[in-house]
């Protein structure tokens, strides 16, 4: 079976230090990879996602940077962090090109709180 | 492009109560639509899924859903609510068309608050 692990769980970082934010994959190959942000009383946006190694596509433009260094490793960066990049970072995949149709499987997120 | 509204922030209901979440989607193409639940800081669990099998879908926790195309919509229901149901429900579209990268697109959020 497949499982997806985030961490750290929970992160309080000051303003304008850097961040990661790492995501892992188990049990299947090539994964779309994403990357979303939840913040209060809002829904998901979606930030990142990846269809392979080194394969990145932004869907946001911020201050925040993803790397897919691994197949199945997701990683979410930033040099300086924002107070705005305060939120719920959720990570999630789904299978490769027309499998699965289209559903995608969510980790337990990283509760990111800047100061 | 595609969008989702969710009706209504906040739902509240007694236990064992009809439970109905309304979803509303726009899609320039035939939609794959979901609906998802969010415990406090967890992730989101799929609880079902339409992908133009069977407008009336049924998921887990004993939540169904139906595809009305005339409408637009993709409420979810379940016919008696339990306090374990309270929790965070999200609806989600996409044009998954098999390639590409494609991300889900979410509405808002509907807290579902279950009333002793």
């Amino acid at each position: 079976s497949q499982t997806i692990h985030q961490w750290p769980a929970t992160l309080v970082q000051p303003v304008g230090s850097p961040l990661s934010l790492e995501c892992t994959v188990e049990g299947t190959s090539n994964p779309n990879l994403y990357w979303y942000r939840q913040a209060a009383g809002r829904g998901l946006q979606l930030l990142f996602y990846s269809v392979g190694i080194g394969q990145i596509s932004s869907e946001v433009p911020q201050n925040l940077s993803a790397s897919r260094p691994q197949d199945r490793q997701f990683i979410l960066s930033s040099k300086k962090l924002l107070l705005s990049d305060s939120g719920f970072y959720l990570c999630a995949w789904r299978y490769p090109g027309s499998a699965g149709l289209g559903e995608q499987f969510f980790g337990p997120g990283t509760r990111l709180t800047v100061l | 492009a595609q969008s989702v509204t969710q009706l209504g922030s906040h739902v509240s209901v007694s236990e064992g109560a009809l439970v109905l979440l309304r979803c509303n989607y726009s899609s320039s193409v035939p939609p794959y639509l979901f609906w998802y639940v969010q415990y406090p800081n967890q992730g989101l669990q799929l609880l079902l899924k339409y992908t133009s099998a069977a407008t009336l879908v049924k998921g887990i926790n004993g939540f169904e859903a139906e595809f009305k195309k005339s409408e637009t919509s993709f409420h979810l229901t379940k016919p008696s609510a339990h306090m374990s149901d309270a929790a965070e429900y999200f609806c989600a579209v996409s044009d998954f068309s098999g390639g590409g990268a494609d991300g889900l697109t979410f509405g808002k959020g509907t807290h579902l608050i279950i009333q002793p």
